[in-house]
């Protein structure tokens, strides 16, 4: 089964923690993206990874980090720098030639 | 940087009617615009997507305009069904540029009432 998964689901830390999210994907896609969602709103960029090594800041950088240290994963980390960490972070992933972004199932994380 | 615009917030149809949904966007350099959509607690999934060399494109019953003079894009889905029911985010892109970031709406909750 070709696809993107994120784990875990479901993830709570408490306040003061660093919490690190799971993506994987075997589409062979170069491009990766970490967008964080709240309600009402539409998803805004956190990082993107063009390319094994290598990623740029998105729009709401501050408070997280990212690696990407094999073409199939992109973990993120929450910091606990980030003021307002709780929500329902997505990962995507796009091929070098493609414009479709396909989205993973997504992580919802609680900040107690 | 490009600023994407989507109305309306929530939408409530009657099965087998039709549900618009409006974006517009800034940056004239935008010229791909994606719609997906997402069930609750799930990733959004592409239903269909548009060039700014196309005006119009139709899968069955999703169909989307582009008005590049505007700026601005629909999504149109006719005959709602329930399983319809979801929200339904608008984007744009630039088509060049290796980075391709997608911006997005805000999000339509559309619900079909049975």
């Amino acid at each position: 089964d070709g696809g993107i998964t994120q784990s875990p689901k479901y993830l709570f830390r408490k306040e003061g923690q660093n919490v690190t999210l799971s993506c994987e994907q075997n589409l062979n896609h170069d491009a990766m993206y970490w967008y964080r969602q709240d309600p009402g709103q539409g998803l805004r960029l956190i990082y993107y990874s063009q390319i094994v090594n290598d990623f740029q800041k998105g729009d709401i950088a501050e408070g997280y980090s990212v690696s990407r240290e094999k073409k199939e994963s992109f973990p993120l980390t929450v910091t606990s720098a980030q003021k307002n960490p709780t929500a329902f972070y997505l990962c995507a992933s796009r091929s070098q030639q493609g414009h479709t972004q396909y989205f993973g199932p997504g992580t919802r994380l609680t900040v107690l | 940087g490009e600023n994407v615009e989507q109305h309306p917030s929530t939408l409530s149809v009657q099965e087998g009617d039709s549900a618009v949904i409006k974006c517009t966007y800034s940056d004239s350099a935008s010229n791909y615009f994606p719609w997906y959509k997402q069930e609750l607690g799930k990733g959004p999934q592409l239903i269909i997507d548009i060039r700014s060399n196309v005006g119009e494109k139709k899968d069955q019953r999703i169909a989307v305009t582009l008005n590049k003079t505007a700026k601005h894009f629909s999504l149109h889905i006719t005959e709602t069904q329930p399983e319809d029911s979801a929200v339904y985010f608008c984007a744009a892109s630039p088509y060049s540029g290796s980075a391709r970031q997608l911006t997005f709406g805000s999000g339509t909750q559309l619900t079909v009432l049975p």
